[in-house]
């Protein structure tokens, strides 16, 4: 069993719909990532987040860290936010940071 | 310009051949990542340095080498290439301020090893 799990593994919208893409792992963390890869292959640091909520535009990440669950949401979904999510969590070593646990991605894609 | 740039973007080589893929970012990050993702797989960790005296096996490393030549520059050379490290390369800094880290990614080097 992987210890980061993201669900769903794919996702299709239609323009305009509120997406949720769901993350939970296994251990102790320090801090956790939500990442978005670009088709191109390209990847795009979203949130690094340890508690709570924050919001960018359109994306909110929430951490519940007693559920060990992330759910990142895009409100107003746009074709333009087709890309694959990835979820990371950062092991809770202390300050070390010698291990990111990624997850496999869930890929969305939103149609016009 | 791009923070974190890749050399090359794509490269194809043959079964034994040694490569190197080079990675240079401009952030003055002193942490810097070598990572590689496969099809159906996360991206795993192959190698990180803290700073230029500090280099660290990740959890790959196997098959792969790295040197950081200064602050900004941090290669990854596969000795002899095999088949099964072709994949999709990512190198990354990140910046450590109050406990949290954020990562920059570079664009990826795409390695077909025939």
């Amino acid at each position: 069993k992987n210890e980061v799990e993201q669900s769903p593994q794919n996702l299709t919208a239609q323009e305009g719909e509120f997406i949720t893409i769901n993350c939970s792992y296994s251990v102790g963390i320090s801090a956790l990532h939500w990442l978005q890869q670009h088709p191109g292959g390209g990847i795009v640091s979203l949130f690094m987040l340890s508690s709570g909520k924050k919001k960018h535009g359109r994306l909110i990440a929430t951490i519940n860290i007693q559920e060990k669950h992330s759910s990142l949401h895009i409100t107003a979904s746009h074709p333009r936010d087709s890309a694959v999510y990835i979820c990371a969590v950062v092991g809770g070593y202390g300050w070390n940071t010698d291990k990111l646990i990624f997850g496999t991605g869930t890929r969305l894609q939103v149609f016009p | 310009d791009a923070d974190v740039t890749q050399t090359p973007r794509n490269r194809i080589t043959k079964t034994g051949k040694r490569i190197m893929l080079e990675c240079s970012q401009t952030k003055g990050h002193d942490r810097m990542y070598w990572y590689r993702q496969d099809p159906g797989l996360g991206l795993r960790l192959i190698y990180y340095s803290f700073d230029v005296k500090d280099i660290n096996k990740g959890e790959i490393s196997d098959g792969y080498s790295v040197s950081r030549q200064a602050q900004a520059k941090f290669s990854l050379s596969l000795e002899s290439a095999i088949p099964n490290q072709t994949a999709l390369y990512f190198c990354a800094t990140s910046d450590f301020r109050g406990g949290l880290e954020t990562q920059y990614f570079g664009p990826g080097t795409r390695l077909l090893v025939l």
